[in-house]
């Protein structure tokens, strides 16, 4: 199994907190995804990155934003959580022309 | 936008049945994503493909670019290969911007 992680596993937030997930790789992959995936909707990119300080939009990347300072850690931000967000948002990886590998999933439940 | 249509959405079968999942999309791509969600949530990359057919153990995956159609089929299907499957394409705005479909949610009855 690739080596990625994801933090928290769970987490309960309040409306209007902030909120950061971390996605870390001990593979060295270039490219790095934050998906949110919800029912009726299936997967869905929310931003990715494709090299160290270089990111780029998803399809629902409104109210969140990304970091990407060292190559094994992304970071996904929502600066005032709604309950919109309520999701499970997992992390992905891949190399150029390679499959992509999940994390395990954060369940995040904005109450 | 690159749609991707699966079908069905749902299948229940017994075990030992031979089981196909279907997948189109509308716009031409460079590769096509199987992927499988296990119940507890986990997802696993299955066949990332781009012509013709490629095998791993009992599951086979093909796909017809010019019908803009892939199919995977598992033979003697186990209880365990119950999951939900989800195929996946690149999107227009570049290939490693993946559109999903909706997912197969498949049962194998023992």
């Amino acid at each position: 199994d690739a080596g990625i992680t994801q933090s928290p596993r769970h987490k309960v937030t309040e409306t209007g907190t902030p909120v950061t997930l971390r996605c870390h790789q001990t593979e060295n992959h270039r490219y790095m995804y934050w998906y949110r995936q919800d029912p009726g909707h299936g997967l869905r990119l929310i931003h990715y990155s494709y090299g160290v300080k270089d990111t780029d939009k998803g399809e629902v990347s409104d109210g969140y934003s990304v970091s990407r300072s060292k190559t094994e850690d992304f970071l996904l931000t929502l600066e005032s959580a709604t309950s919109s967000q309520t999701s499970v948002y997992f992390c992905a990886i891949s190399d150029v022309g390679e499959t992509q590998y999940f994390g395990p999933g954060t369940r995040l439940l904005v109450l | 936008k690159n749609e991707v249509e699966q079908s069905p959405q749902n299948l229940t079968a017994q075990e030992g049945e031979f089981i196909t999942i279907n997948c189109s999309y509308s716009v031409g791509i460079s590769a096509l994503h199987w992927l499988q969600q296990h119940p507890g949530g986990g997802i696993v990359s299955l066949f990332m493909l781009s012509s013709g057919k490629k095998k791993h153990g009992r599951l086979i995956a093909t796909i017809n670019i010019q019908e803009k159609h892939s199919s995977l089929h598992i033979t003697a299907s186990h209880p365990r290969d119950s999951a939900v499957y989800i195929c996946a394409v690149p999107g227009i705005q570049g290939a490693q911007k993946l559109v999903f479909g909706q997912g197969t949610r498949l049962t194998i009855n023992p």
